[in-house]
Order: C-alpha cells, then sequence, then structure tokens
C-alpha cells in the first residue's frame, strides 16, 4: 500500500517568513495530493491540493508543488501570520475499487512567531 | 456551505460495551468515509462507502466494526464491544465521487474507552 513520509515534524518560524514542509510518496499510481489544516481540537481542513498532471498550483499565499519523478511534493506558505500555526498534514490518494482511500503523512507542527 | 456533521461530540464509554458514532455527509456526495486519529498521531483510514456497501477497509477495520447508511442522510459506525485502544478522534467525510477527489471531514467524535 502507500506510504507517506513528512518533514519536518515541527517547524517553526518568524512572522512573515516562508514556511516549507515535505512529503514523499511511495506509490507512483497515486495521482491526487491534499493538504490538510489542523487545529487544536478541530476537523482536518482541505487547503489546497494537486493533481499529478499539475506541477505546481498556487491559492494566495499557500503553494503546492508536485514532482512525480522524484514522487515528492511540498506545500509552501509565504508571509506567515499567527493564524497559520496549526498541524499540517500531506496525504495521497490510494484508488481502488472506486473509493479514494487518503494516506496521510505523520503531520508538521508550525508555530508562527509574531 | 454545506458541511459534514457527526454525533455525538464526546463519547465515553466502558470497555467492552457498544458505540455508535453518527455522521450525515454533505447532501450530494456519494461516497463516505470513517477515519480515526489516536490524540498527537495521524489520521488514519478505517473504511468506505459507496452504492451502500464497504468499498475498502484497512486492517484496523477488524469485526468489531460495521457501517450502515440506515437512511438518505445518516452514516454510522459501530463497534461492537470497545478496547481501550479504541480511544482516539473519529471522524466521517465524505467526497463527491465521480472524479472529484476532495475529502470534507466533519468535526469528530472524541471516544473514550475506560
Amino acid at each position: 500500500g502507500e506510504n507517506v513520509e513528512q518533514h519536518p515534524s515541527t517547524l517553526s518560524v518568524q512572522e512573515g517568513d516562508s514556511a516549507v514542509i515535505k512529503c514523499t510518496y511511495s506509490d507512483s499510481a497515486s495521482n491526487y495530493f491534499p493538504w490538510y489544516k489542523q487545529e487544536l481540537g478541530k476537523r482536518p481542513q482541505l487547503i489546497i491540493d494537486i493533481r499529478s498532471n499539475v506541477g505546481e498550483k498556487k491559492d494566495q499565499r499557500i503553494a503546492v508543488t508536485l514532482n512525480k519523478t522524484a514522487k515528492h511534493f511540498s506545500l509552501h506558505i509565504t508571509e506567515t501570520q499567527p493564524e497559520d500555526s496549526a498541524v499540517y498534514f500531506c496525504a495521497a490518494i490510494t484508488a481502488g475499487a472506486g473509493s479514494y482511500q487518503l494516506t496521510f503523512g505523520k503531520g508538521t507542527k508550525l508555530s508562527v512567531i509574531p | 456551505e454545506p458541511e459534514v456533521t457527526q454525533t455525538p461530540s464526546h463519547q465515553v464509554t466502558q470497555m467492552g460495551q457498544e458505540v455508535i458514532l453518527r455522521c450525515v455527509p454533505i447532501s450530494n456526495h456519494l461516497y463516505f468515509y470513517w477515519y480515526r486519529q489516536i490524540l498527537g498521531q495521524k489520521v488514519e483510514f478505517l473504511v468506505s462507502f459507496y452504492n451502500n456497501e464497504i468499498s475498502e477497509k484497512s486492517e484496523i477495520f477488524d469485526d468489531q466494526f460495521s457501517v450502515e447508511r440506515p437512511d438518505g442522510s445518516n452514516f454510522t459506525l459501530k463497534i461492537r464491544s470497545t478496547k481501550l485502544e479504541d480511544s482516539a478522534m473519529y471522524f466521517c467525510a465524505s467526497s463527491e465521487g465521480q472524479g472529484s477527489y476532495e475529502q470534507y471531514f466533519g468535526p469528530g467524535t472524541r471516544l473514550t474507552v475506560t
């Protein structure tokens, strides 16, 4: 099955700086890579995603890049703000039998220091 | 904006008891999922459900677990005889399917087994 590795496990940045979180996946058949933000005690919230036919996608201060050859994808947050502080999870879709189970990385706890 | 809802938000039960966790997926979604998250760990896939049957299940989803869509709106997860290690946050998620991979999560039910 799919295996997703995520680094770093914790990341502290000064407000206004950029943050980068990296993930690798093992199954070359995976074709959808979402990122979720989870604040303490709350639901994982989909913040951006990318499909395997695209190399980069941006949404305001957030961008995701995908390198299919190397099987890794990254989340980039620019101009970080205190409200960006949360745990971020990458995931990959392992398709099968008409359904799409998400395989998650272990998460990155991002702290933005004011 | 439509959201996945879950009840109860917190369930405390004694070891060996049966629990039923309830979810109302987004109304036009066709695929439904249960995930769990042990405190401080990553989100893990349990089961996916489509067209009134299980599409996929993980190794965690053993004979103690079952899912059901008893009516047109609810989706339930039953644990027949709870164990201490079942203590976790259980998230329901849904997706449109038909090539739309985005999964939206409910707020979760925190299950505490004593």
